[in-house]
């Protein structure tokens, strides 16, 4: 049973640019998170969503960042304009249920670097 | 207030060393509680749930004190291996998402 996946592990974009973030929950998991964590900062939730719905993004920024988990494919986490605040790395989170008491299982994370 | 403050260390011990982390929660509507742990440059990896009782998986034990919004990790015998960053980690009112603390650095040296 392949873990959390994520794509890529590594990317850099000059300011301005688009990134695009990919996420592939665990087989059978169908709620997907994405946390953000700064340099030398602690995780930090963005979204939380299932199978075609946002059902929490209280921690998305307002502007620039935009999330979804389309019925076919992965999860994809996207940063409009990126400036160099968004360096950070990005992980994705997985689980079966909500239920399930949270217990969340994390993908190896996509390191971004803004120029 | 900090959603979840842990003690950031570093905590440097000898191999076979029992050490202890602690963690304080703000949010008294939290209803499940976790240590993670996290190497250098890797994802976050789940050591073990916290329960009211506390529990125990081999040389860790975790104890969880609501009523002082308190959780605890002690490792026995310390191993090398332990080196790592734990993070203390409860979820949000709504149950959607979990808030993580700064993590609590451990070196365990030979």
């Amino acid at each position: 049973n392949a873990g959390v996946m994520q794509n890529p592990r590594h990317l850099v974009r000059r300011r301005g640019q688009e990134a695009r973030l990919r996420c592939s929950p665990m087989k059978g998991h169908s709620h997907v998170y994405w946390y953000r964590q700064l340099p030398e900062e602690g995780l930090k939730f963005m979204v939380y969503l299932q199978k075609e719905n946002i059902i929490d993004e209280s921690g998305m920024p307002k502007e620039r960042f935009s999330a979804e988990f389309p019925k076919e494919g992965p999860s994809i986490l996207r940063i409009q304009q990126v400036v160099r605040g968004d360096s950070a790395a990005y992980f994705c989170a997985s689980s079966p249920s909500l239920a399930d008491y949270n217990e969340q299982f994390f993908g190896p994370g996509t390191r971004l670097t803004v120029l | 207030r900090k959603e979840v403050e842990q003690d950031p260390g570093p905590f440097n011990v000898p191999e076979g060393a029992t050490v202890a982390f602690n963690c304080t929660y703000s949010n008294s509507a939290s209803q499940s509680f976790f240590w993670y742990r996290q190497d250098c440059r890797k994802e976050p990896k789940l050591l073990m749930s916290v329960y009211s009782s506390g529990n125990e998986d081999g040389r860790f034990t975790a104890q969880l004190n609501r009523a002082s919004q308190y959780i605890s990790l002690l490792i026995r015998d310390s191993k090398l291996s332990d080196s790592a960053t734990y993070l203390c980690v409860v979820n949000n009112q709504a149950g959607t998402a979990l808030i993580f603390g700064k993590g609590t650095t451990l070196s365990v040296s030979s």
